[in-house]
């Protein structure tokens, strides 16, 4: 494995229902990072972990509880969504240096659906 | 205002063409600039940085203009392969991103 890799790529879930998204990076990277891209608008950033810490949270609703164990792995955890909430959910790493933002690198996203 | 704007386009340009596209940003204090390209149903990748004296790379040039406060990308003899959208990415101390300038070529 290479790169930036997300699973599921595609998820269907109903309001009430509680699932999670994976992501892992396989670049040695610092800092990993969970966006949302909806439809003809900007990608955004959603959360930021650097070191398995995280440093920014913008203003998300709780419904979404990201997890980072460590500086691989990256969780989304989803519960009582909105349909509102339908979008490709995006991860990327890179490697940060005295706060710098440095290329980042995306995984190939999961398009969620929530019915 | 929004922090990062773009034209949406389309541009739809023939083969061979050039085609120009600017983003402006809202913060004068951001600190890098970059052009991510996404393809259909694909993730972006970092297609390049955009340094203060412009630069370029290839078929693609990048400039900054800190005094207007954008950036801007130019393809010259546009390929097929070229179409895609291009996003544009400002750093003031969190990345901001356009929505993104579709660009379509033609054969």
């Amino acid at each position: 494995e290479t790169g930036v890799t997300q699973t599921p790529r595609h998820l269907v879930m109903g309001m009430t229902n509680k699932k999670s998204l994976k992501c892992e990076q396989h670049l040695g990277h610092n800092a990993m990072y969970w966006y949302k891209q909806s439809a003809k608008k900007p990608l955004e950033l959603m959360f930021v972990y650097n070191f398995k810490e995280q440093t920014e949270n913008n203003s998300v609703p709780s419904r979404f509880s990201p997890e980072c164990p460590n500086s691989s792995h990256l969780f989304l955890h989803l519960h009582t969504l909105q349909p509102e909430d339908s979008a490709l959910y995006l991860c990327a790493s890179s490697q940060e240096t005295s706060g710098v933002y440095n290329e980042q690198f995306f995984g190939p996203g999961t398009r969620l659906t929530v019915l | 205002r929004k922090e990062v704007e773009q034209d949406p386009g389309p541009f739809n340009v023939p083969e061979g063409a050039t085609v120009a596209f600017n983003c402006t940003y809202s913060n004068s204090a951001s600190q890098s600039f970059f052009w991510y390209r996404q393809d259909c149903r694909k993730e972006p990748k970092l297609l390049m940085s955009v340094y203060s004296s412009g630069n370029e790379d290839g078929r693609f040039t990048a400039q900054l203009n800190r005094a207007s406060q954008y950036i801007s990308l130019l393809i010259r003899d546009s390929k097929l392969s070229d179409s895609a959208t291009y996003l544009c990415v400002v750093n003031d101390y969190k990345l901001s991103f356009g929505a993104g300038t579709t660009v379509t070529v033609r054969a």
